[in-house]
C-alpha cells in the first residue's frame, strides 16, 4: 500500500508556543489530505480537509485560526497548532487518498503534549 | 460529528473464540472501512467494503455490509491474544473523507 509519513511522532511544547506537524505522501500524489484528532480512549474526530492549492475545509467546532493547515504541494500538508494550551494535548493523525473509492492511508500519528 | 455507532463498546473473550462487533451509520456511503488501533499507536487498515458489496473476507476477518439497514459487522474468527486492540469502523464519502465510529475495545485473554 501507499505510504504516508507523519512527523514528528511525538512533541512536547510549552503553553503559548506553536507546533507544526507534517504529513507527507511518499509514493503517490494526494490532492486531498485529512487531519484527525483523538483524545485518550476516544475515537478519531475529523478536524479538517486539506486541499492542495486551496483553503482547508474545517469541521464544525474546529477553530481555523488555531489549527492552521497548509497544503502547498501534492505530497505535503502541514498542521500548525498555534498558541498551544494543555487542552490541545492529543493524538493528531493525518490521512491521504490517491483516488476515490479506495482506502485512506494514514500517517503514524503525532502525540502532542502541551505543558 | 461521528457517523458510526459501534457496539459493543467493549468485548472480552478467550483465545480461540470468535469476536463480533457491529457498526451502524446514518448517511449514504461510498465505502466502509474497518481499522485496528493498538493502544497509543497509529491505525492499521483491515478491510474495505464498497457500497455495492455485501460480504468480504480477509484471512480471519469477515465483514458484512447491509446498506438497507445502514449497518456493518466485523467478525474475527479464532481470536488470538495479539488481536487485543480497539477496532473502528469508518464510513467514506465520495471524496474519501472518513467518519469514524466510537470503536470497540477487544481484549483477548490467553
Amino acid at each position: 500500500g501507499a505510504v504516508v509519513s507523519q512527523h514528528p511522532s511525538w512533541v512536547i511544547c510549552k503553553s503559548g508556543t506553536s507546533v507544526k506537524i507534517e504529513c507527507r505522501s511518499l509514493d503517490f500524489q494526494a490532492t486531498t489530505m485529512f487531519w484527525y484528532r483523538q483524545f485518550p480512549k476516544q475515537s478519531l474526530m475529523l478536524m479538517a480537509t486539506s486541499n492542495e492549492g486551496s483553503k482547508a475545509t474545517y469541521e464544525q467546532g474546529v477553530e481555523k485560526d488555531k489549527f492552521l493547515i497548509n497544503h502547498a504541494s501534492l505530497t505535503l500538508s502541514t498542521l500548525t497548532v498555534t498558541s498551544a494550551h494543555p487542552e490541545d494535548s492529543s493524538f493528531y493523525i493525518c490521512s491521504a487518498s490517491d483516488r476515490v473509492n479506495t482506502e485512506a492511508f494514514f500517517g503514524q500519528g503525532t502525540r502532542l503534549t502541551v505543558v | 460529528s461521528q457517523q458510526g455507532e459501534e457496539d459493543p463498546q467493549a468485548l472480552s473473550i478467550q483465545e480461540g473464540e470468535n469476536a463480533t462487533m457491529n457498526c451502524s451509520y446514518k448517511t449514504s456511503i461510498n465505502n466502509l472501512q474497518w481499522y485496528r488501533q493498538n493502544s497509543g499507536r497509529g491505525l492499521v487498515h483491515l478491510i474495505l467494503i464498497r457500497s455495492n458489496e455485501r460480504e468480504k473476507h480477509s484471512g480471519r476477518l469477515r465483514v458484512t455490509l447491509d446498506t438497507s439497514k445502514k449497518s456493518s459487522s466485523l467478525l474475527i474468527t479464532a481470536s488470538r491474544a495479539a488481536d487485543t486492540a480497539s477496532y473502528f469502523c469508518a464510513t467514506a464519502d465520495s471524496w474519501g473523507k472518513l467518519q469514524f465510529g466510537a470503536g470497540t475495545q477487544v481484549v483477548v485473554t490467553p
